[in-house]
């Protein structure tokens, strides 16, 4: 089966334009994540899908940055009036709700210029 | 909530030689633990994991220790070759709750 699949690849965009990334899970996985990684960095926590609760988007790094998960699978990442200080890979994970284990995707690889 | 610290943030080992990774976490009730191998430019994987009812499990060359008293974990590797140079994150998390990491380790296998 498929894994996880983010869209686009790549993404260079101007200072001040608005993105979107979106990530396909893999079926069934009712946990999605999001992370932002700089360049030879961690995996800075952004905000956790769980079934239909609430998301947790205690690691949203402002109100430019937004996020959900239509029917309980895709799901898109907005980052609103981007700045240079956003360029990153942007990955995306999911997992069972009590398995644990948590694939992840290619990422998107955003430049802000 | 849950923290998790890892250290070292770097390691660099001669090949053949053993390296050891480890984690420590906050929330006594987390009972499940991975950890992840980065890949220059690629994705983070799972290599091994390990649950709250076991306290080591070992995969070929790696292993998993995990101490519920002390809360902490360890990340074993023997017999070190050059493909071992990676990242390596450790996680925690509970139940439906959500996978918290560590910081990361870099690690260098030295030819």
């Amino acid at each position: 089966g498929a894994g996880v699949s983010q869209s686009p690849s790549n993404k260079v965009t101007e200072k001040g334009k608005d993105v979107e990334l979106r990530c396909d899970p893999i079926s069934g996985h009712t946990a999605l994540y999001w992370y932002r990684q700089s360049l030879g960095q961690g995996l800075e926590f952004l905000i956790y899908f769980q079934g239909n609760s609430a998301p947790d988007k205690s690691g949203l790094p402002s109100d430019r940055f937004s996020a959900e998960r239509t029917g309980g699978s895709v799901s898109t990442l907005t980052i609103q009036r981007t700045q240079q200080e956003d360029s990153a890979v942007y990955l995306c994970a999911s997992s069972f709700r009590d398995r644990g284990e948590a694939f992840f995707g290619q990422g998107t690889r955003l430049t802000v210029v | 909530g849950e923290n998790v610290e890892q250290h070292p943030s770097t390691l660099s080992v001669q090949e053949g030689d053993s390296a050891v990774i480890k984690c420590t976490y906050s929330d006594s009730a987390s009972n499940y633990f991975p950890w992840y191998k980065q890949e220059l430019g690629k994705r983070p994987q799972l290599i091994i994991d390990i649950r709250s009812n076991v306290g080591e499990k070992k995969d070929q060359r790696i292993a998993v220790t995990l101490n519920k008293t002390a809360k902490h974990f360890s990340l074993h590797i023997t017999e070190t070759q050059p493909e071992d140079s990676a990242v390596y994150f450790c996680a925690a998390s509970k139940g439906a709750q959500k996978l918290v990491f560590g910081q990361g380790t870099r690690l260098t296998i030295n030819p």
